[in-house]
């Protein structure tokens, strides 16, 4: 079974440019998520789509990033204009997650992650 | 919202045992308790997860008691492979969508 796939794996920016991440999740998965990791801490939730619907954006730095799903399956994230602080990991996740009463229990398989550096 | 606590790091030499606690003391009932693996360079990776007692799988076991205010995670016989971060995670639900929160993890290094 193929895994979650990302591109690209490194990209080095200006800050002001703008840069774009997409992110194909596994085959079947409905939910998607978009983790950034800044060097020496914990994966932070950006957004997290159930289908092509948001279902959380509430850290999502709106002025400067969007993402969408347009078709319920690839995903994109983008970043315009970048900030230096912008430096980090940019995590793709999906999960088979049953919608309702067990939603809770269900795994997060990750991508290898597109790391942004910001000069 | 469960927030989990876990040491910043921790040293083992290879084949002893790593027992990871995670302090996560305001749980709710129907949260779901989940470790995940993360090696440099690499997205994190499921190792496990349980509701409560004891739950085993071939690379690990997870241990919570009645109250389920902490967990240990346990790894046997470590080897150098096994030197990475490791995150405790509540997962809870979230008008029927799954919220997971990610804290900083602990950092295992494994000494030969």
């Amino acid at each position: 079974e193929a895994g979650v796939a990302q591109s690209p794996r490194y990209k080095i920016i200006e800050k002001r440019q703008s840069v774009a991440f997409w992110c194909n999740p596994i085959s079947g998965h409905a939910t998607l998520y978009w983790y950034q990791q800044i060097l020496g801490q914990g994966p932070k939730l950006l957004i997290q789509f159930q289908n092509n619907g948001v279902v959380d954006d509430s850290q999502l730095p709106k002025d400067r990033f969007s993402a969408e799903r347009l078709k319920g399956v690839d995903s994109t994230l983008k970043i315009q204009p970048a900030k230096l602080e912008d430096s980090a990991v940019y995590l793709c996740a999906s999960s088979l997650n049953p919608h309702g009463e067990h939603a809770n229990t269900g795994e997060l398989f990750f991508g290898e992650g597109s790391r942004l550096t910001v000069l | 919202l469960a927030k989990t606590t876990q040491p910043i790091s921790m040293d083992s030499y290879e084949g002893q045992e790593v027992n990871i606690t995670c302090s996560h003391n305001n749980i709710a009932t129907n949260d779901y308790i989940t470790w995940y693996q993360q090696f440099p360079s690499q997205g994190p990776r499921f190792i496990i997860q349980g509701y409560k007692t004891k739950v085993k799988n071939e690379v690990a076991s997870l241990f919570i008691p009645a109250d389920r205010k902490s967990s240990t995670l346990s790894l046997p016989r470590v080897s150098l492979s096994d030197t990475a971060v490791y995150y405790c995670l509540v997962g809870w639900n979230s008008g029927g969508y799954q919220k997971v929160t990610f804290g900083t993890g602990t950092k295992l290094q494994v000494i030969p």
